[in-house]
């Protein structure tokens, strides 16, 4: 069975950084593409970033250019999400998903909440 | 970058009722979308990928349509479990999401 389950998620004050991880089971990890998604309280999904299944592609949403950097472990079958000069606006519950190729995402975490407050 | 504009945001109907939810891309995205539903609290579930092909284990009165620009989604016959946000998303160039359409009790 597959799963994606995200943590890292926690209160942080603005300006500061955070890393989200998202542990995967249950496929052969390595073989897919992987994506970050966000949804900030009562609001829609943003989709955020996403890294190709070798790290040689990864792309990011114009909000978080320049702050956040995703990253994969093949190896430990983990994706990650560093999250850098955060701000209030990031709050939000992110969610690690997986798709074949650069396509819909198949599979869903159970998302963490990341809370940017003073 | 591409834009969906999903309509409309809520939508009130009755167990048996048929409903149609539209999307529409800023720019020719093919037949490269996708619908998901989210109940409260939970992670979206992928219904329809490449417009109309129905996930499995998806039941059949749910159904996509559309290409190029304009698409819609549709249950034919609303279920309780069917309350639910939904939500189309473009994947022809990176990704984007519609803002989604709250289907209500009425």
């Amino acid at each position: 069975e597959v799963q994606l389950v995200e943590s890292g998620g926690d209160l942080v004050q603005p300006g500061g950084s955070l890393r989200l991880s998202c542990a995967a089971s249950g496929f052969t990890f390595s073989d897919y593409w992987m994506h970050w998604v966000r949804q900030a309280p009562g609001k829609g999904l943003v989709w955020v970033s996403r890294i190709n299944s070798d790290e040689s592609i990864t792309s990011y949403a114009d909000s978080v250019k320049g702050r956040f950097t995703i990253s994969r472990d093949n190896a430990k079958n983990t994706l990650y999400l560093q999250m850098n000069s955060l701000r209030a606006e990031d709050t939000a519950v992110f969610y690690c998903a997986r798709s074949t190729g650069a396509s819909f995402f198949h599979h869903w975490g159970p998302g963490t909440l990341v809370t940017v407050s003073s | 970058d591409i834009q969906m504009t999903q309509s409309p945001s809520t939508l009130s109907a009755s167990v048996g009722d048929r409903v149609t939810i539209t999307c529409r891309a800023s720019q020719n995205i093919n037949r490269w979308l996708a619908w998901y539903q989210q109940k409260p609290g939970k992670a979206p579930k992928l219904l329809i990928s490449q417009a109309s092909s129905l996930e499995s284990g998806v039941p059949s009165r749910f159904s996509g349509s559309g290409s190029g620009t304009e698409f819609s989604f549709t249950i034919s016959s609303l279920q309780p479990d069917d309350f639910a946000t939904y939500y189309c998303q473009q994947y022809n160039t990176y990704s984007t999401f519609g803002q989604g359409t709250k289907v209500e009790i009425k």
